[in-house]
């Protein structure tokens, strides 16, 4: 069936980066757009993004630019996650979602269709 | 504090028929197609609706969303006990350079 698989719970020190992986199965990820979105303990839902894995174009919000990078590897079906200059309020769940649209077409929300499980980040010296 | 204002709680008996609303601007809901998000506990979200008002498959037909203007609603009727979670409204903004926004969610208890 189609999902999203994403790596295992990270810790890590304020100032450092992590880097979190999406792996598809069951459709090919570069045939639709692929969005991040985080949840703080206790909070809503977050966008961080969006990546055409076909192209490797990205669109970050605002207040993560520079801090942010969506990579992809065709190859092995994934999309990657990387977060700079960890702060203690980066502490969430950080997951994976397919958009609706493809990558056929430009950019347009559509919807997140398939959620990867969510991958929990503490940062904390 | 979101651009879209959902209520912070829900609740109803089974059976009932509750709703929730995210409301917007013109910038998202009033240009855009709206979005509706479940989320169980400890579960990563599943989308309800897209467009506005269509169901994905698999999604019951005792979950349905309307918009107007700049407001929209998740209505879910026959409260089943399985419907407590969280809800969350998620649309396009067309403002700056474009982005998704969600609601704060609203977190339904079946009663």
């Amino acid at each position: 069936q189609v999902q999203l698989v994403q790596s295992g719970a990270e810790v890590k020190k304020p100032g450092a980066s992590v880097m979190v992986s999406c792996k598809a199965s069951g459709y090919t990820v570069t045939d639709n757009y692929v969005h991040w979105v985080r949840q703080a303990p206790g909070q809503g839902l977050e966008w961080m993004g969006w990546i055409n894995p076909k192209s490797g174009v990205a669109n970050h919000a605002q207040r993560f630019q520079g801090r942010v990078a969506m990579i992809r590897d065709t190859s092995i079906n994934t999309v990657y996650m990387e977060l700079n200059s960890l702060k203690s309020d980066d502490t969430a769940v950080y997951y994976c979602a397919r958009d609706r649209t493809t990558t056929e077409h430009p950019y347009f929300y559509a919807g997140m269709d398939v959620w990867g499980q969510g991958t929990t980040v503490a940062v904390s010296s | 504090q979101s651009v879209l204002t959902q209520p912070p709680s829900a609740s109803g008996t089974p059976g009932q028929r509750v709703t929730i609303s995210c409301s917007g601007s013109n910038s998202n809901i009033g240009t855009n197609y709206v979005y509706w998000y479940q989320q169980l506990p400890g579960t990563a979200p599943k989308l309800l609706i897209f467009r506005n008002n269509q169901r994905p498959s698999g999604v019951p037909d005792r979950f349905s969303g309307s918009k107007s203007g700049t407001s929209a609603s998740l209505a879910i009727s026959g409260l089943r006990s399985e419907d407590e979670a969280e809800y969350y409204c998620g649309v396009w903004d067309d403002s700056l350079s474009g982005f998704v926004v969600f609601g704060g969610g609203t977190k339904l208890t079946v009663l």
